[in-house]
């Protein structure tokens, strides 16, 4: 069975901390996605990443792939009020129409 | 980045009428667009998946008499909610796929809400 597991699904914290959100596959995959959706909003990307040991940084954001343990990772450095959104991981399995398999979201709220 | 545009993006109608939702990709060719619904709090669920010229493949347990698609082009695909009822209130989210410089990245539509009263 496809399947995409994030955790935690929902996390609280303080400005100014690091943490790490997970994101597990259950098969072999040519690419994973992280986006970040704020609330009401549409889904924004935010990386994709190809290959094993890929690692993408933007701002306060780093993402990276290990394809042999099936586990990507979003690393959140001296979290700011700003990132507070909803951070969906998928995973795209080269299905016949590129259908991608979502994460079921981690909602982050970072405190001032 | 490209960029996909959703219309309406909020939509209010009575229960019994059918709402079309529009996706266009403005800057690219999309040979495939997606379908989705989000429920609150929760994660997208795939509803449907369009290839321009062919018959909608869709996801099961989502009645495609319900939700007609139509991929008229490689810019356009158009959801259709027929007899609308307040069960079928929900964000609705295109996504469509850029094939271009093998990036494979799915472009993803503002959102239309649907509210059925």
């Amino acid at each position: 069975e496809l399947k995409v597991e994030q955790n935690p699904l929902f996390l609280s914290m303080q400005e100014g901390k690091n943490y790490t959100i997970y994101c597990n596959y259950s098969t072999t995959s040519d690419r994973l996605y992280w986006y970040r959706q704020d609330p009401g909003k549409s889904l924004e990307s935010l990386f994709v990443l190809l290959s094993n040991g890929a690692v993408k940084q933007e701002g306060r954001l780093m993402a990276s792939l290990d394809t042999k343990a099936r586990l990507s990772t979003l690393h959140i450095t001296a979290a700011v009020h700003d990132l507070s959104a909803t951070y969906f991981c998928a995973v795209d399995f080269r299905g016949s129409n590129y259908q991608l398999i979502w994460g079921a979201g981690t909602k982050l709220i970072i405190k001032p | 980045g490209a960029v996909v545009s959703q219309h309406p993006s909020r939509v209010i109608c009575k229960s019994g009428t059918s709402v079309k939702i529009e996706c266009r990709s403005l800057d690219f060719q999309a040979t495939t667009m997606f379908w989705y619904r989000q429920f609150p709090k929760q994660s997208l669920m795939l509803m449907a998946t369009s290839n321009e010229g062919s018959k909608a493949t869709y996801e099961q347990g989502v009645e495609k008499d319900k939700f007609l698609i139509n991929h008229a082009s490689l810019t356009l695909s158009t959801l259709t909610v027929t007899s609308a009822h307040p069960e079928d209130s929900s964000f609705y989210i295109c996504s469509a796929r850029d094939p271009s410089g093998g990036g494979d990245t799915q472009y993803f539509g503002p959102g239309t809400r649907l509210t059925v009263l």
